[in-house]
């Protein structure tokens, strides 16, 4: 397994929850995006990391999102007092970080806010 | 701001049909341009890339040509294949920060 991993994979949560979803990008890869893609839509960028540091969090629907990659690798994104309209697929991917270097994505992480 | 507009699907084609899927950018400046495609029940994947004005990408017979007069980057391929049946995605990147702007997608169905 040398791709990035998400997990977990489906995410039910409750109007008002907190929720942490995890990514795991490919060993030594310096760079990290999130993107959140809701149904029938395509990605879009939330956040992005090189190595530990938050460089671009322009995409972050409001203050309840939060990112954090503390040792410049694994990733979490957090939302809190989720929202219905947080129900979506977050997409998690890393590169080695030239710039234009190829993404690789995970798999994905399917949230549900009931 | 950045954008990339691509033909809505779904696309229905028999087998062995030539495809096209269109799609258009807006740009301050000179991204590359990627194809990436999404199978049923997996992860995105890079199909296929160009990143200058004429250059072609090419992979598994899907071609696609960086026209910068017309702002295009139409996916090409010349006879389909029923596992060619996806979710194929028009995007483009702006290297000095390397986030992907996509478009919306186009589903494909290829029928035997």
């Amino acid at each position: 397994g040398a791709g990035v991993s998400q997990s977990p994979r489906y995410k039910v949560a409750k109007r008002g929850q907190d929720v942490a979803l995890r990514c795991d990008p490919i060993s030594g890869h310096v760079s990290l995006f999130w993107y959140q893609q809701a149904l029938g839509q395509g990605p879009e960028f939330l956040t992005y990391f090189q190595n530990e540091a938050q460089l671009d969090k322009s995409g972050l629907p409001s203050d309840r999102f939060f990112a954090e990659r503390p040792e410049g690798s694994v990733s979490t994104l957090k939302i809190q007092r989720t929202q219905q309209e947080d129900s979506a697929v977050y997409l998690c991917a890393s590169s080695p970080g030239l710039a234009g270097e190829t993404q690789y994505f995970g798999p994905g992480t399917r949230l549900l806010v009931l | 701001g950045d954008s990339v507009t691509q033909m809505e699907g779904p696309v229905t084609l028999s087998e062995e049909a030539f495809l096209t899927i269109n799609c258009t950018y807006t740009a301050t400046g000179y991204p590359s341009l990627f194809w990436y495609v999404q199978y049923p029940g997996e992860g995105l994947q890079l199909l296929l890339k160009a990143t200058k004005a004429d250059d072609k990408g090419s992979n598994k017979g899907f071609e696609a040509t960086y026209r910068k007069e017309t702002t295009s980057f139409h996916l090409e391929k010349g006879s389909v294949q029923v596992s060619d049946s996806a979710v194929y995605f028009c995007a483009l990147s702006m290297n000095r920060d390397d986030k992907i702007i996509f478009g919306k997608g186009t589903r494909l169905h290829i029928l035997p």
